[in-house]
């Protein structure tokens, strides 16, 4: 079955930097999503990206599909977007390990 | 709304017994899934449900039951529990598929989890 692997699998960062956070495939896929888990365990979906590239807000994610690979970007990061992102590949939806991000104050 | 919400929130077995966690949504999502998520891990899908009355698998499907005669609720059922099955176990809805989704995209809303413990 297809293989999603996330990196970095671990990131500190302090208030106001920005990041970039990678999730590789090993098959084509018809869809991508990312996801955020807060640190309390809620899963919110942030983005339906097969391909292409959407924003919203300081977040915004690319989905190039030729290439298998997904990056989702955050911008002027803050303390609330600590916890795990999470991309899932195909109509199986298969979850990658993850990114655990820690924002420092 | 109340959105999605998971019953019971936490949950001790001890091995061989029984149990089922129930799921409940109030959007009118045709679709559900029952996911776990074991320590360090992504989710893993057990199985999903695209209708009232149907129900199919996911990866990690054996060792579950699930049932959709409702079309708000979706069952998880554990016939005689084992300590692999210790999990924080997930439900989510959508209006879509994601091999459904049109140019309106796709979104899953999650339950809040239920933590079980099987010893």
């Amino acid at each position: 079955g297809i293989q999603v692997e996330q990196s970095p699998p671990d990131l500190i960062l302090q208030e106001g930097a920005n990041s970039t956070l990678r999730c590789n495939f090993s098959d084509s896929v018809n869809n991508l999503q990312w996801f955020h888990q807060n640190p309390w365990g809620q899963l919110i979906n942030l983005f339906y990206i097969p391909s292409g590239t959407k924003q919203n807000g300081r977040l915004s994610a690319t989905t190039v599909a030729t290439e298998r690979y997904s990056l989702l970007y955050i911008s002027s990061s803050q303390t609330t977007d600590s916890g795990v992102y999470f991309c899932a590949a195909d109509d199986k939806i298969i979850f990658g390990k993850g990114t655990r991000l820690h924002i420092l104050p | 709304n109340a959105g999605v919400t998971q019953t019971p929130k936490f949950r001790v077995l001890k091995t061989g017994q029984s149990m089922t966690l129930l799921c409940a949504q109030d959007m009118n999502h045709e679709y559900m899934y029952w996911y776990r998520q074991d320590p360090g891990m992504g989710l893993r899908l057990i199985h999903y449900s695209v209708g009232e009355g149907t129900t199919a698998k996911g990866e990690v499907p054996d060792g579950y039951n699930v049932s959709r005669l409702k079309k708000q609720n979706f069952l998880l059922g554990l016939e005689s529990a084992a300590p692999s099955q210790t999990s924080v176990y997930f439900c989510a809805s959508s209006y879509s598929l994601p091999a459904l989704a049109g140019v309106e995209g796709y979104e899953q809303y999650f339950g809040p989890g239920t933590r079980l413990t099987v010893t």
